[in-house]
């Protein structure tokens, strides 16, 4: 099985500072990696995946993560953050596509 | 593609009452997934599709939890003698049979049980 860990439950940043939401994963095969989005009362929004190659995988919005698989980790960041980008972020872990673990998710604050 | 639909989006019940959702996948998607969704934690999986077979349960989805999935196309979620702890929020997602490019999520159905 596998599990995700976001350390973080909240992080408060100020618009245009950059932004780093921490992902730690634990599983004993190799997994998949995704980040999704969740706005107030929506569904979960896919920001970005790893599934092989280059470790620094970009995606919508300006977001990017590295996959480290020494630190089994799978960090976000965004280098400039708008108050749009309020909201819930989850790392997610999946070793065949058939289910997906999520972590609790970090809520991302931008104050202006 | 309009995305994947679920309705309702909010339901109110009493406890011990019986509550359907549904959900419409993208169309050209044969899998179709369930979750659960807490308040202040990540969506937990409760089942998955593959057209019309389900493939997978978790320990989550007690006897009181049913998913069908006839002909492949829309799902439906039914809970019978609803608990207050079965209040969540209800996310249906679809993907095509490989699952790589992620899953499409749809607004997901809250119920509330008074």
């Amino acid at each position: 099985a596998q599990s995700v860990t976001q350390l973080d439950s909240q992080v408060p940043v100020f618009e245009e500072a950059p932004v780093e939401l921490r992902c730690n994963y634990s599983s004993s095969v190799s997994v998949y990696l995704f980040w999704y989005v969740q706005y107030p009362n929506q569904g979960l929004q896919l920001l970005l995946k790893y599934l092989s190659g280059s470790t620094l995988v970009k995606g919508i919005n300006g977001f990017e993560a590295e996959f480290n698989k020494s630190q089994t980790s799978f960090h976000l960041r965004k280098p400039s953050v708008h108050i749009s980008d309020t909201a819930e972020y989850f790392c997610a872990v999946s070793g065949n596509f058939n289910k997906f673990y999520f972590g609790s998710g970090t809520k991302l604050n931008v104050k202006p | 593609d309009t995305g994947v639909s679920q309705d309702p989006r909010h339901k109110i019940t009493k406890r011990g009452q019986n509550v359907t959702f549904r959900c419409d996948p993208i169309s050209e998607h044969n899998r179709l997934y369930w979750y659960r969704q807490t308040l202040g934690q990540g969506p937990e999986f409760l089942t998955y599709f593959q057209n019309e077979a389900q493939l997978e349960k978790s320990r989550l989805l007690s006897d009181r939890f049913s998913a069908e999935r006839p002909k492949g196309s829309f799902s439906t979620l039914e809970i019978q003698r609803t608990e207050q702890g079965d209040s969540a929020m209800y996310l249906c997602a679809s993907s095509r049979e490989e699952g790589a490019g992620g899953y499409t999520f749809g607004s997901g159905t809250r119920l509330t049980v008074v």
